[in-house]
């Protein structure tokens, strides 16, 4: 596609339960970045892979939060045993990365996870 | 580390006015970008503008300019005549060297009055 797609666009969860959140990025972009927003507030950095070296995982609030990015592409964002706080929109966004020239991030839409 | 301060958690502004947006940046490389970006309640996140820090001119597009103040490590973002779709919150983020993370700052939301 044309731009970062991020799928389901809204989740409904009990607490407890798992989930995985997917991201699409942009064809040919070698950096991939999640983020979370909390109602209202700026981005919180969670994980960002850069072509196939290990991801930075320096964000990730809690070992219940895990991440991983296939064949340099899709991404999935797993939540395990969710709690409450961990409702807020999560962002995925992907870049060129490196090379010549950066340029911006890329973002989708968007997952607002809602824990109840 | 990088970090990322917009003192200003909310602003607004007349229609067809100026407005500035402040943010201030800190880091210890000499290669890092500037970013600001807006986010409508869509959620989108839309890139309004970027300044490479070894550039001194300040980077412009359109309605939107900055005010980069390398020394100083100030990014002030600058829209003129105001229009009601500009209403929106605004991030500044930075990004050190090649392939690095980026670092946004809290935020600024901006209303346009009619």
């Amino acid at each position: 596609g044309a731009g970062v797609s991020q799928s389901p666009s809204n989740k409904v969860t009990e607490k407890g339960k798992d989930v995985e959140l997917r991201c699409d990025p942009i064809s040919g972009h070698t950096a991939l970045y999640w983020y979370r927003q909390s109602l209202g507030q700026g981005l919180e950095f969670l994980i960002y892979f850069q072509g196939n070296s290990a991801p930075d995982k320096s964000g990730l609030p809690s070992d219940r939060f895990s991440a991983e990015r296939t064949g340099g592409s899709v991404s999935t964002l797993t939540i395990q045993r969710t709690q409450q706080e961990d409702s807020a929109v999560y962002l995925c966004a992907s870049s060129r990365g490196t090379g010549t020239g950066r340029t911006e991030a890329f973002f989708g839409q968007g997952t607002r996870l809602t824990v109840v | 580390a990088q970090t990322v301060t917009q003192s200003q958690p909310e602003m607004s502004v007349q229609e067809a006015e100026t407005v500035t947006l402040s943010c201030t940046y800190d880091t210890s490389e000499s290669d890092y970008y500037l970013f600001w970006y807006k986010q409508p309640p869509s959620r989108q996140m839309i890139l309004v503008i970027r300044q490479e820090a070894y550039k001194q001119q300040n980077a412009t597009e359109n309605r939107f300019s900055v005010n980069f103040q390398k020394a100083a490590k100030s990014f002030s973002l600058k829209i003129s005549d105001s229009q009601l779709g500009d209403a929106a919150m605004y991030f500044c983020a930075s990004s050190e060297g090649y392939g690095q993370n980026f670092v946004f700052g809290p935020g600024t939301r901006l209303s346009v009055l009619p």
